[in-house]
């Protein structure tokens, strides 16, 4: 029962690049949710999505930032013209989504390092 | 421990000690609390999670105490060991649909067990 699966762990873009980081949520699970984390910071909250929807964008820049979870694949989140201030970590969590209590299970991470 | 500056609190013992972690959450409207565990490089991953309606849950090792007139929570870890050695986070999560799936996470506290 693979856990949440990120890709690509590390992510080098040169400013003004593009950048997609990818999150398959744990088998049954219908619920994705990205989080950002600084050096010496905790996580904070991005987006909430389901499937074709996205449900809670209240942690999104309002530029440059987009997020989708199609009906097929992974969820995905776009960064365009990236600068250095977009480097950071950036998780995804998977839920089922009916209760809280059934817990969010974070993934690996993608590393973003822009030059 | 005590921070200073943008450094994250940090907490050394000894093998076989007990740690305590502390956090202070600010919304009193917050419903679930979570503790993670986030070693370097990884994800966060969870440890123990206590609802608003119990002040005290106990899981192997670890026990979480909630004291909600304060807005503290803490987590407290038995005969620690040095695999235990990580940043700790705690999270809320607010009550109510519009709060479901996005946690707030605290500043986190780096714990180093000594052998």
């Amino acid at each position: 029962n693979a856990g949440v699966m990120q890709n690509p762990r590390h992510l080098v873009r040169r400013r003004g690049q593009e950048a997609r980081l990818r999150c398959s949520p744990m088998k049954g699970h219908s619920h994705v949710y990205w989080y950002r984390q600084l050096p010496e910071e905790g996580l904070k909250f991005m987006v909430y999505l389901q499937k074709e929807n996205i449900i809670d964008e209240s942690g999104m820049p309002k530029e440059r930032f987009s997020a989708e979870f199609p009906k097929e694949g992974p969820s995905i989140l776009r960064i365009q013209q990236v600068v250095r201030g977009d480097s950071a970590a950036y998780f995804c969590a998977s839920s089922p989504g009916s209760e809280s209590s059934d817990g969010y299970t974070f993934g690996s991470g993608t590393r973003l390092t822009v030059v | 421990g005590e921070s200073v500056g943008l450094h994250l609190p940090t907490l050394s013992v000894q093998e076989g000690d007990n740690s305590i972690i502390n956090c202070a959450y600010s919304n009193s409207a917050s419903d679930y609390f979570i503790w993670y565990k986030q070693e370097s490089g990884k994800g966060p991953q969870f440890i123990i999670d206590i609802r608003s309606n119990m002040d005290k849950r106990q899981g192997q090792r670890v026990t979480v105490l909630l004291n909600k007139t304060v807005k503290h929570l803490s987590l407290q870890i038995a005969a620690t060991q040095p695999g235990d050695s990580a940043v700790y986070f705690c999270a809320e999560e607010g009550a109510g649909g519009t709060s479901y799936g996005k946690l707030t996470f605290g500043q986190g506290t780096i714990l180093t067990v000594h052998p």
